[in-house]
């Protein structure tokens, strides 16, 4: 089973500012079957980035995706108000396995 | 548009069982897989497995074997997910979610909460 960790646990930022967040994989993710989920209080899961580098329908370009292997970068260029969430890495590779989360709060 | 919806909120003494049901539109139901995923309050995503929507062969994720079930009704474009013999541990809110590798769309979520 390939195991995601993510880093921080916890990121507090202030609106304007850059949020960067990891995902380790515990083996190699082949053909970048990585991808990224934010999820609001109260809310489902919504599928921001799949591939490691392609944005899903909808998706702001302030979100991207980077990485390959077993590190994954998912980026907020410049954060707005409604971008403070969880954000989870998955892997679908093997299965599908994801991450324990990375929450961006207000700062 | 491409819509999954689940039922509604179950509330079960330990013991019982509960099934959830998941209704999607928008595509071709059969073409695309359907896993389920829990969230326990205030944790993360657990993955539970898979449904093949083609041949009905479920996969169900290490430790959800035996008491999950997945099973479909195709005619009626819906999947759905049985607990038995359930324990205050699987209070959670249960997701479906289409697959085509990445998951999308989700659906809004099933609370099962247990409780004597």
């Amino acid at each position: 089973e390939i195991v995601l960790t993510q880093s921080p646990g916890t990121l507090s930022l202030s609106p304007g500012e850059r949020a960067t967040l990891s995902c380790r994989a515990s083996q190699s993710v082949s053909n970048n079957y990585l991808a990224w989920y934010q999820q609001k209080p109260g809310q489902a899961p919504r599928l921001l980035i799949y591939g490691a580098s392609s944005r899903a329908t909808g998706i702001p370009d302030r979100f991207s995706g980077s990485g390959s292997g077993t590190d994954f970068t998912l980026t907020i260029s410049r954060l707005e108000p409604e971008d403070f969430a969880v954000y989870y890495c998955q892997q679908y590779v093997s299965s599908w396995t994801f991450g324990q989360g990375t929450k961006v709060e207000i700062k | 548009q491409v819509q999954l919806v689940q039922s509604g909120s179950e509330l079960k003494k330990p013991g019982a069982s509960v099934k959830v049901s998941c209704k999607a539109s928008g595509y071709t139901f059969t073409r695309y897989a359907m896993n389920w995923v829990r969230q326990a309050p205030g944790q993360g995503l657990e993955w539970l497995g898979w449904i093949n929507t083609n041949t009905g062969n479920p996969t169900y994720a290490q430790g959800f074997t035996g008491r999950f079930v997945f099973s479909l009704d195709t005619s009626v474009s819906t999947a759905y997910l049985q607990i038995i013999s359930l324990k205050a541990e699987d209070t959670a809110v249960y997701y479906c979610a289409r697959a085509e590798g990445e998951l999308s769309p989700w659906g809004q979520g099933t609370l099962v909460t247990v409780s004597s």
